[in-house]
Parts: C-alpha cells; structure tokens; sequence
C-alpha cells in the first residue's frame, strides 16, 4: 500500500475553512484516498474517501488531483469540536489501513 | 455512519491476568474486522484481521498466544490479552469492514476503543 506524507500539525481559526494536504506520490491505480480524525482519547472517525473524482460529504470535501500523487481535506467551516488528529490513508480494496503520524489540527477561537 | 462498540471502555487488572475485549457492529454485519493497538503520543498499529469463522491473521511481532483472537459471529470479535503484563497497558481499538456498493471501496468503522491498565 502507498505511503502519505502529511505536515505534523497545522492551526486553524474558527469559522474558517481548514485545508489538510497529503501527500502520496506512490499511489496505484486502484487504491483508494481515505481520510479519518481521531478525537483525543476515542477511536478514530471516519470523515470521507474517494478514488479519482472530488467528493463531498456533510462533514467535508476531498479533492484529488488529476495525477492523484496528492490530495487535500476540506474543512469548510471549522469548529472546536474539529480539533483532532487526521489521518490520511491511502489503501486498495481488502487492504490493510496503515495509520501514520497524521496531522495534528488545532482549532483556535 | 455505521456503528461499532466496545466492551469494556476500560478495564484494570493485576499482571497476570487475562482480559476479554469485545467488539461489535451494531448495524451491520462484518466478516472482516480488525484490532489495532495504541500506545501514549504514537499512532494506531494493526494487530491482527480477524475473519469470521477463520482463524485471525497477525501483524509482524504481535504474538498470536498472547493475543486470542475469536470472531464467531458476524457481528462480534473477542480480543483476549492473556497473562497481561504492565507492558500490555494501551488503548485497544477494533474497526469493522463496511462494504459500500454504491461508491465502491469499503469503509472502516471504528469502535470507541479499550484502554487497558496492568499493574
């Protein structure tokens, strides 16, 4: 499975839009980006994933480069609560999740 | 999202005891699940997959005597840490593999997690 780099932290204010890159320049064909937060002390939360195309959920927006060697993590509008560490996965089907450091994100008022 | 538990949240024991961890998915059934590991300030790592109705498969250095793992139904796996030493004191948390039609892919949902204590 391809390997991601992300920065070790990153600050964002409230209200605003946080955009968390990763990059994963030895991605395959058919693995697939996966992004998860993991709230201090809980179990990681699985936020969106996607293959090619950019995708979109209530909670974010996941856009993918066209050569698909990176991806960035859309917060659109971020709270406290979003405060958390993020993890970028990159895996194929009936793949193994391998969790590296992630980004710490630390949302201010 | 779909929904995993864990039993216990957390859990205390003498060294040399064995503890049972149980994961569930409450509203979906899940033939693969996994159990991962987390120690102070690192990141999660993979135990073993667990396979309903099959023996589990173990990660690189993870002792499969030490760490019992069931998964007879498809909506539940056992971890057992067995004679449980302070070494053993960690956060274990399970995930269950979701298989999406619709998008492709597969999600994993993750239980809430175990914090063991050893003393």
């Amino acid at each position: 499975d391809a390997k991601t780099t992300q920065p070790p932290s990153m600050d964002c204010a409230e209200g605003r839009a946080a955009n968390l890159p990763c990059n994963h320049s030895t991605i395959s064909g058919n693995e697939y980006v996966y992004w998860y937060r993991q709230i201090h002390s809980q179990g990681p939360q699985y936020i969106i994933h996607g293959l090619k195309n950019n995708e979109t959920n209530e909670m974010a927006s996941l856009i993918i480069t066209e050569d698909r060697k990176s991806s960035t993590l859309i917060l659109p509008h971020a709270t406290l609560r979003d405060t958390a560490v993020y993890y970028c996965i990159v895996v194929g089907s009936w793949g193994k999740f391998q969790f590296g450091a992630g980004t710490q994100v630390v949302v201010t008022p | 999202g779909a929904v995993v538990s864990q039993h216990p949240s957390w859990v205390i024991c003498k060294s040399g005891t064995s503890v049972k961890i149980e994961c569930r998915s409450l509203d979906f059934q899940a033939t693969t699940m996994f159990w991962y590991r987390q120690f102070p300030k690192q990141s999660l790592m993979l135990m073993a997959t667990s396979n309903e109705g099959s023996k589990a498969t173990y990660e690189q250095g993870v002792e499969k005597d030490k760490f019992l793992i069931n998964h007879a139904s498809l909506t539940l796996s056992t971890l057992t840490v067995t004679s449980a030493h302070p070494e053993d004191s960690s956060f274990y948390i399970c995930s269950a593999r979701f298989l999406r039609t619709s998008r492709g892919g597969e999600t994993q949902y993750f239980g809430p997690g175990t914090r063991l204590l050893v003393l």
